[in-house]
C-alpha cells in the first residue's frame, strides 16, 4: 500500500473550534488531495496541491483552506467548524495527472464529527 | 467531464461472475474509462482502467464496445471479500477525478 497516513483517525469537536487534519506521504508525490465523503454523495474534492505551496480548490472547498509547506505533508483546516461538515475526510496522492493513468492513492480516512 | 450512471446495488453470491455496467453518454474523444473500489471504513482503491475494447488484469476485466459510450466491469468468481462499492469514472489526463455515487456490491454466502 502507498504510504499515506492521515491524523487523527476520529476526531469529535464542537461548532466554531478550529480543526486541523493531516494526511502524510512517504510516496514523494507531486499531487495531494483532500475529498470528503459523506453518505449518498460519493467523493467530492474540497481542494487540491500540485505542489509545495502550490494548492487550488475543488468542488466543495468553502468552509476549507489548505497548506502544503513540505512535499510529504498536506493539511486541512476547517476555520472554524460547523454540523455540515459532519463527514469521513479522505487524503490523496498522485504521482502525476498528465498521464493516462492518473491512478490516486488514498489514505485510510479521518472520521470528524462536529456537535 | 462525461457524467455516468450506474446502478445504485447489487446482490450476487459466492462464486458467481458479476457484471456492473456503467454508462456515459458523453465520453470524449480523450477519456478514459476508469474504475475504482472502496471497501467499508477505507479509501478508495484502483481497479481498472481502459479506452476501447476489453482489458484484463488479475482483479478484473472492463469491457469497453466501440462506441465507448458505456462499459461494464466484469468481477469473475466473486467471494465474500468482494462486498464494497465500485465506483465507474470518465478520467482525463489532467483533470481531477469526479466520484459518482457507486454501485454498492453486496456478496452473499
Amino acid at each position: 500500500d502507498a504510504g499515506i497516513t492521515q491524523s487523527p483517525r476520529h476526531k469529535v469537536t464542537e461548532t466554531g473550534t478550529p480543526v486541523t487534519l493531516r494526511c502524510h506521504q512517504t510516496e514523494n508525490h507531486r499531487y495531494m488531495y483532500w475529498y470528503r465523503q459523506d453518505p449518498g454523495h460519493g467523493l467530492r474534492l474540497i481542494h487540491y496541491s500540485y505542489g509545495v505551496k502550490d494548492t487550488d480548490k475543488g468542488e466543495v472547498s468553502d468552509g476549507y483552506s489548505v497548506s502544503r509547506s513540505k512535499t510529504e505533508d498536506f493539511l486541512l483546516t476547517l476555520e472554524s467548524a460547523t454540523s455540515s461538515q459532519t463527514s469521513v475526510y479522505f487524503c490523496a496522492i498522485s504521482e502525476s495527472v498528465a498521464t493516462r493513468l492518473d491512478e490516486q492513492f488514498f489514505g485510510p480516512g479521518t472520521r470528524l464529527t462536529v456537535l | 467531464l462525461a457524467k455516468t450512471t450506474q446502478p445504485i446495488s447489487m446482490d450476487s453470491y459466492e462464486g458467481q461472475e458479476v457484471n456492473i455496467t456503467c454508462s456515459h453518454n458523453n465520453i470524449a474523444t480523450n477519456d478514459y474509462i476508469t474504475w475504482y473500489q472502496q471497501f467499508p471504513s477505507q479509501g478508495p482503491r484502483f481497479i481498472i482502467q481502459g479506452y476501447k475494447t476489453k482489458v484484463t488484469n488479475e482483479v478484473a476485466s472492463l469491457f469497453i464496445p466501440a462506441d465507448r459510450k458505456s462499459s461494464t466491469l466484469s468481477l469473475p468468481r466473486v467471494s465474500l471479500s468482494d462486498t464494497a462499492v465500485y465506483y465507474c469514472l470518465v478520467t482525463n489526463a489532467g483533470n481531477m477525478l469526479t466520484f459518482g455515487g457507486g454501485t454498492r456490491l453486496m456478496v452473499k454466502p
